[in-house]
């Protein structure tokens, strides 16, 4: 069973295009974090989220936690080809500081 | 923002043979440390939490004495592949936890077994 369902797990756009990724859970995070990992490297954190309805930017992304804390979206505004990379979505889970992660999404942006 | 290093960042070894990661935080201490495995298009599935001084705690459906991982200091824990088979042919990635449980990870050790 996965705790955190990513969609889509496929996208292939063209540059300019707008985009949303979901992460959703039955469970309540205390926080999300979302990350972007390029091929052959570790994933980098972009963002965390831990107030539930908040609103994060950071440039052309948008990150959004629902307001039960079940749930996030990652929207990206007029996608560049740098954009391209694996975004994954990460919570908290039991004690001990574990994260579990999404299935992830690759994104490719075609110029 | 802290670093964490891995290294070898490639190996590729004999099957039957055995593999030691190195994963190290650079300018600061962690107490805990995770090891994940990557395949392919998917995601990062955790396989243990090290302990700096005890022993990792193993997920579950990790085989513990072929993954064996000591964390023998506050900044560095390794992996070692115990008779790699070319079915653990993967990434693995740590992350190292600093004392505001903000997570860092490194930047992933391809592993070919051949």
């Amino acid at each position: 069973t996965q705790l955190l369902e990513q969609s889509p797990q496929f996208l292939s756009i063209q540059e300019g295009e707008n985009l949303t990724v979901y992460c959703n859970s039955s469970s309540v995070f205390s926080s999300l974090q979302w990350y972007r990992q390029e091929p052959g490297e570790g994933p980098v954190l972009l963002v965390t989220v831990v107030t539930g309805g908040e609103v994060k930017k950071l440039k052309r992304l948008t990150f959004q936690f629902g307001d039960a804390r079940k749930d996030s979206s990652l929207h990206i505004t007029a996608a560049q080809p740098g954009d391209t990379g694996l975004y994954l979505c990460a919570g908290p889970y039991n004690q001990g500081g574990k994260l579990i992660f999404g299935q992830g999404t690759e994104l490719s942006v075609k110029p | 923002g802290a670093v964490v290093s891995q290294h070898p960042s490639r190996v590729i070894c004999k099957s039957g043979t055995s593999v030691k990661i190195e994963c190290r935080s650079l300018d600061f201490q962690a107490t805990t440390m995770f090891w994940y495995r990557q395949f392919p298009k998917q995601s990062l599935m955790l396989m243990a939490t090290s302990n700096e001084g005890s022993k990792a705690t193993y997920e579950q459906g990790v085989e513990k004495d072929k993954f064996l991982i000591n964390h023998a200091s506050l900044t560095l824990s390794t992996l070692t592949v115990t008779s790699a088979h070319p079915e653990d042919s993967s990434f693995y990635i740590c992350s190292a936890r600093d004392n505001h449980n903000e997570q860092f990870f490194g930047p992933g050790t391809r592993l070919t077994v051949l």
